[in-house]
C-alpha cells in the first residue's frame, strides 16, 4: 500500500525566507503527485500537481515542486514566503490506475511578519 | 461557478445513533470521493464512486458506514450506531474523469 512522509510537522520561519517542505512516497511505481494547501477557516485547495513530463512543477502563489523519482521525493518550495503563506501543506499521492488520493500527515506553516 | 459543498458543517451526535452526511459535487463531475481527516492527521480515502456506483469502498472502516449516490450527482454517507472514534472532519471531494479532486469544506463529526 502506498503511503506518504512529511518529515516537517511544524515550520516557523520569517518573511522572505526561503522554503522546502519535505514529501516522500513508498509505492514505486507510476504516480501522480500532489501538494495541497489549506489556510486558516478555509478548505482544502490544490497548490500543484504532477502528472507527467517536465519533473519541476510551478502552482499558484510562486510555489514550484520537484519529482525526484529515484528519491520517491516531490519536495515543495517557495524562494520568498509572505505572511499569507500560513496555512497547512498536505502532499497526496495517486497511484497510476487508482483515484484515492493517499495523504501526508501535513505540515503547519507559521510565518512570522 | 459553485464549488463542492457538504451539509451540515457540522453534527453533533450521541454515541449509538444515525447520521447522515450530505455532499453536492460540482456540476458534471462524474466522480465523486469521501475522506475522513482526524486530528493531527491528513484525510484518509473511504469510498470513491463512478456515476452512481461505488468503484473503489475499500477505506470504509466497517459495516456501520454506507454511501450512496443514486442519481450519480449528490451523495450521502450514512454512519450507523455511531461511537466516538468516529468523531472526525468527513470530506467530500469531486472531480472530471479522474483528474484534479476538489474538496468541499467538510462536516465535522462530534460523537458525544
Amino acid at each position: 500500500a502506498q503511503s506518504v512522509s512529511q518529515h516537517n510537522h511544524h515550520v516557523i520561519l520569517s518573511e522572505a525566507a526561503s522554503l522546502e517542505l519535505g514529501c516522500n512516497y513508498s509505492y514505486g511505481g507510476t504516480v501522480n503527485l500532489f501538494w495541497y494547501v489549506q489556510y486558516p477557516g478555509q478548505h482544502l485547495q490544490l497548490l500543484l500537481k504532477y502528472f507527467s513530463g517536465d519533473p519541476l512543477v510551478k502552482g499558484i502563489k510562486g510555489f514550484e515542486a520537484e519529482f525526484i523519482k529515484s528519491k520517491f521525493s516531490f519536495n515543495l518550495r517557495k524562494p520568498s514566503v509572505q505572511w499569507s503563506d500560513t496555512a497547512e501543506y498536505f502532499c497526496a499521492v495517486i497511484n497510476f490506475g487508482n483515484e484515492k488520493l493517499t495523504f501526508g500527515t501535513g505540515t503547519r506553516l507559521t510565518i512570522i511578519p | 461557478g459553485a464549488g463542492v459543498s457538504q451539509t451540515p458543517s457540522n453534527k453533533v451526535t450521541e454515541k449509538g445513533k444515525y447520521v447522515e452526511l450530505r455532499c453536492d459535487p460540482i456540476s458534471g463531475h462524474t466522480a465523486l470521493y469521501w475522506y475522513r481527516q482526524s486530528l493531527g492527521q491528513g484525510p484518509e480515502f473511504l469510498i470513491y464512486f463512478q456515476g452512481t456506483g461505488a468503484a473503489d469502498d475499500s477505506g470504509l472502516p466497517n459495516d456501520r458506514f454506507f454511501a450512496v449516490r443514486p442519481e450519480g450527482s449528490v451523495s450521502t454517507l450514512k454512519i450507523q450506531r455511531t461511537e466516538r472514534g468516529d468523531s472526525a472532519v468527513y470530506l467530500c471531494a469531486s472531480s472530471w474523469g479522474g483528474d484534479t479532486q476538489y474538496f468541499g469544506p467538510g462536516t465535522r463529526l462530534t460523537v458525544l
